[in-house]
């Protein structure tokens, strides 16, 4: 089955700084990749999502790059802020749908104010 | 856009009973729902996957019956920790999505053995 493997599992950044997390993915046929946001006790929110047909998609700060080949994407935040502190998750999808993911252990990402 | 809600939030119960978990789909129709288990600082595990009208389809390591799991509607989706024990406890999230369209999940269910 996938596998989903997320770097690093912790994250700390000033405020206004930039962030990355990178994720890797071991099934090639996997064609949809999600990242998820949880605060605290919260459900997952869906942040932003990719499909295997773009290598790039952006969102205000957020985006998320998709290298096919070397089976792996990131996730950019950009001028971060204290309240995009949160834990991390990507996932991915083989069935070409959201439906059946496997998610990535997750990354910690703490804003210094 | 899609909404997914879930019930209880919260819950505590004593080792050997058993707990019920719903999970419903607001505005729109889920032929398939998703249970998800989370320990502290992990990663969400999928559990099952909740099929309307038939059975579930559980993943490996998953007891069947011990995680019951009834989808008797195509909004509802119920799961039953039976016979439950201090390790059972854990943070269980269900999830479903119209056709084509991103998961969405429930609020999360916090369940507490004591």
């Amino acid at each position: 089955g996938e596998n989903v493997e997320q770097h690093p599992s912790t994250l700390s950044v000033q405020e206004g700084d930039s962030a990355v997390i990178k994720c890797t993915y071991s099934d090639s046929a996997s064609n949809y990749f999600p990242w998820y946001k949880q605060e605290l006790g919260k459900r997952p929110q869906l942040i932003i999502d990719i499909r295997s047909n773009v290598g790039e998609k952006k969102d205000q700060r957020i985006a998320v790059t998709l290298n096919k080949t070397a089976k792996h994407f990131s996730l950019h935040i950009t001028e971060t802020q204290p309240e995009d502190s949160a834990v991390y998750f990507c996932a991915a999808s083989i069935s070409g749908s959201a439906r059946q993911l496997t998610f990535g252990s997750g990354t910690q990402l703490t804003v210094l104010p | 856009g899609a909404v997914v809600s879930q019930h209880p939030s919260r819950v505590i119960c004593k080792s050997g009973t058993s707990v019920k978990i719903e999970c419903r789909s607001l505005d729109f129709q889920a032929t398939t729902m998703f249970w998800y288990r989370q320990f502290p600082k992990q990663s969400l595990m999928l559990m099952a996957t909740s099929n309307e009208g038939s059975k579930a389809t559980y993943e490996q390591g998953v007891e069947k019956d011990k995680f019951l799991i009834n989808h008797a509607s195509l909004t509802l989706s119920t799961l039953t920790v039976t016979s439950a024990h201090p390790e059972d406890s854990s943070f269980y999230i269900c999830s479903a999505s119209p056709p084509n369209s991103p998961l969405h999940f429930g609020n999360g269910t916090r369940l507490t053995v004591t």
